[in-house]
């Protein structure tokens, strides 16, 4: 097992373009998180699935996002129509049922022109 | 969710200890205290968590006052490759880890 992938690790778009991410979790790990980091600023909770249920969301998640994790395994976070303060590191997260360590991917860095 | 305040910044001596706080007044009884570090262009890494007792493990220590108000994590001899930003955390029932600003931490030679 490779750890955390995500894809892709770069992302340029234009404004009002759609953009959507994968993340591939570590095998048998049921939690899935998403992230979003700005340039010196720590990790923001955006999202989480155990298993294929998204159970929390967090109000940074406006209706521009929308994450899904079919049969449980990976994950897409998409973000319509975005807009410059999209522009950021979104990292995904796994972790299993015990919740005890949390690995993460690289991230994908996403800038809007 | 519990807030965590680090400092912003702090150099360490290789070879020494780094000793690192973070206060977390409002953490509540469940919340796990985490410690995880991130280099430039990585993900975040996990270092350590506990709740109430002292934890230790083959990278680091982590101290956790009586009223669990604040805690430290010490990296008992810091290397040049420990140089990063560390992020202390809380993570209870709701299941989501709330990350700090994170200190960043220089090893000089």
């Amino acid at each position: 097992d490779t750890g955390v992938s995500q894809d892709p690790r770069h992302k340029i778009t234009k404004r009002g373009q759609n953009v959507t991410f994968r993340c591939d979790p570590i095998s048998e790990h049921n939690r899935l998180y998403w992230y979003r980091q700005t340039l010196g600023q720590g990790p923001e909770f955006l999202t989480y699935f155990q298993n294929e249920a998204q159970l929390e969301k967090s109000r940074l998640l406006s209706d521009r996002f929308s994450a899904e994790r079919p049969k449980g395994s990976f994950s897409t976070l998409e973000i319509q129509r975005t807009e410059q303060g999209d522009s950021a590191m979104y990292l995904c997260a796994s972790a299993d049922i015990s919740n005890t360590e949390a690995f993460f991917g690289q991230g994908t860095r996403l800038t809007v022109v | 969710d519990a807030k965590t305040t680090q400092p912003p910044s702090m150099d360490c001596a290789e070879g020494r200890a780094a000793n690192l706080p973070c206060n977390h007044s409002t953490i509540s009884g469940n919340e796990y205290v985490y410690w995880y570090r991130q280099i430039h262009s990585q993900g975040p890494q996990y270092i350590i968590h506990g709740l109430k007792n002292n934890e230790t493990n083959e990278m680091a220590s982590l101290i956790i006052t009586e009223d669990r108000k604040s805690s430290t994590l010490i990296l008992p001899h810091a290397t040049l490759r420990d140089t990063a930003v560390y992020y202390c955390g809380a993570q209870g029932g709701s299941e989501k880890l709330v990350f700090g600003k994170g200190t960043k931490l220089t090893v000089n030679p």
